[in-house]
């Protein structure tokens, strides 16, 4: 299996602009979350999945933040207006929700830079 | 509060030190609690699931305390490669089970 892919791997954008980052989860695994890690924050759970459906979006910062997960093997998370406070690596993970004690599988992260 | 804690550090240990990180957490209902390791510029991977009777992968040895809302990671004899970011995971509680992480804890191990 290759893994959750994230895709791009960096994004630089300008202010305004809008930003939509991409997931495709382990095959199989039908819980992913959306997390954004700083410096000062560290990682934050934006929002996740169970079975396609948003479960918890209670971390998404504001309106200008949405995500979607249209099928079992695709995600969007997107940034409409972009801001430079939202310069961020973004992750996606998957996990099988079979109890608690399985394992969530990041993605490698997109490098989000608003300028 | 944040509902899970840790020292953000960091931890400067010689090579053989022996060194334990902490994490607390603030709900009472969570279910199930891990440990990850997150290298430089990498994403984090899952270092040890941290069971209630405690339990041990070679140098390492993770610790739960319920009674307290507390996890611990102890790591014996420091390695070079042992340097990254660790952190504390706890998954569930409420009616909408969430995999949180802590902030993590800085670990340099020296020459």
């Amino acid at each position: 299996d290759a893994g959750v892919i994230q895709s791009p791997r960096h994004e630089v954008t300008e202010m305004g602009q809008e930003v939509t980052l991409r997931c495709k989860p382990i095959s199989g695994h039908n819980s992913l979350f959306w997390y954004r890690q700083t410096m000062m924050r560290g990682l934050e759970l934006l929002i996740y999945f169970n079975n396609n459906v948003p479960i918890d979006d209670s971390g998404m910062p504001e309106d200008r933040f949405s995500a979607k997960m249209p099928n079992a093997s695709f995600s969007t998370l997107k940034i409409q207006p972009s801001e430079p406070r939202d310069s961020a690596v973004y992750f996606c993970a998957s996990r099988l929700p079979r109890g608690g004690y399985t394992e969530a599988f990041f993605g490698q992260g997109t490098r989000l830079t608003v300028v | 509060r944040k509902e899970v804690e840790q020292d953000p550090g960091p931890f400067n240990v010689p090579e053989g030190a022996t060194v334990a990180f902490n994490c607390t957490y603030s709900n009472s209902a969570s279910q199930s609690f891990f440990w990850y390791r997150q290298d430089c510029r990498k994403e984090p991977k899952l270092l040890m699931s941290v069971y209630s009777s405690g339990n041990e992968d070679g140098r390492f040895t993770a610790q739960l305390n319920r009674a307290s809302q507390y996890i611990s990671l102890l790591i014996r004899d420091s390695k070079l490669s042992d340097s990254a970011t660790y952190l504390c995971v706890v998954y569930g509680g409420g009616a909408t089970n969430k995999l949180i992480f802590g902030t993590g804890t800085l670990l340099a191990v020296q020459p």
